[in-house]
């Protein structure tokens, strides 16, 4: 099955500082890339995707890329803001009959300080 | 667009008793709506993915007995956790798949219920 790695677990970056978090998977069939904030007691909200036959996508601060040879794709927040602190997940998916089954990486604790 | 709930967003109870949890698309249906479990500070942990009109499939070490899912309609999955004991105490999330055409699936969440079973 899919394993999906994300690093690092916790990020902290001054305000208006950039953020960068990774994740590498092992699924060369996963074809689809969704990025996740999750906030303390909440459910995860989808913050953007991407699928495999684009290498990058950008929703103004936000921003993806995804190498399809090397197995990996990242996260860019760009002029962080102190609610831009939650913990983010990767995921990757496996198509399957039932639906799109998603891996989900160990998330990331950014942490934006003032 | 493309909101999920869940209902109760807590719930506690005495262990040995039953809790359903509802999750519904409100504004898109879905053919496939997916079960979470997670603990505090890790991941999310895929328990089962359910269709409308069919069994849901469960992973592997998740109890289909002890976890019943249904999914009656494009609309509305409900898990019932039955005969709960404190080690089922956890976050549990659904989500909801939309089809788009030319786009795939996309998986939404519901806020998420907090068991406490005393």
């Amino acid at each position: 099955g899919e394993n999906v790695e994300q690093h690092p677990s916790t990020l902290s970056v001054q305000e208006g500082d950039s953020a960068v978090i990774k994740c590498t998977y092992s699924d060369s069939a996963s074809n689809y890339f969704p990025w996740y904030k999750q906030e303390l007691g909440k459910g995860p909200q989808l913050i953007i995707d991407i699928r495999s036959n684009v290498g990058e996508k950008k929703d103004q601060r936000i921003a993806v890329t995804l190498n399809k040879t090397a197995k990996h794709f990242s996260l860019h927040i760009t002029e962080t803001q102190p609610e831009d602190s939650a913990v983010y997940f990767c995921a990757a998916s496996e198509l399957t009959g039932g639906g799109n089954k998603l891996t989900f990486g160990t998330g990331t604790q950014l942490k934006v300080e003032l | 667009g493309a909101v999920v709930s869940q209902h109760p967003s807590w719930v506690i109870c005495k262990s040995g008793t039953s809790v359903k949890i509802e999750c519904r698309s409100l504004d898109f249906q879905a053919t496939t709506m997916f079960w979470y479990r997670q603990f505090p500070k890790q991941s999310l942990m895929l328990m089962a993915t359910s269709n409308e009109g069919s069994k849901a499939t469960y992973e592997q070490g998740v109890e289909k007995d002890k976890f019943l899912i249904n999914h009656a309609s494009l609309t509305l999955s409900t898990l019932t956790v039955t005969s709960a004991h404190p080690e089922d105490s956890s976050f549990y999330i659904c989500s909801a798949g939309e089809k788009r055409i030319k786009q795939g699936e996309t998986q939404y969440f519901g806020p998420g219920t907090r068991l406490l079973v005393l």
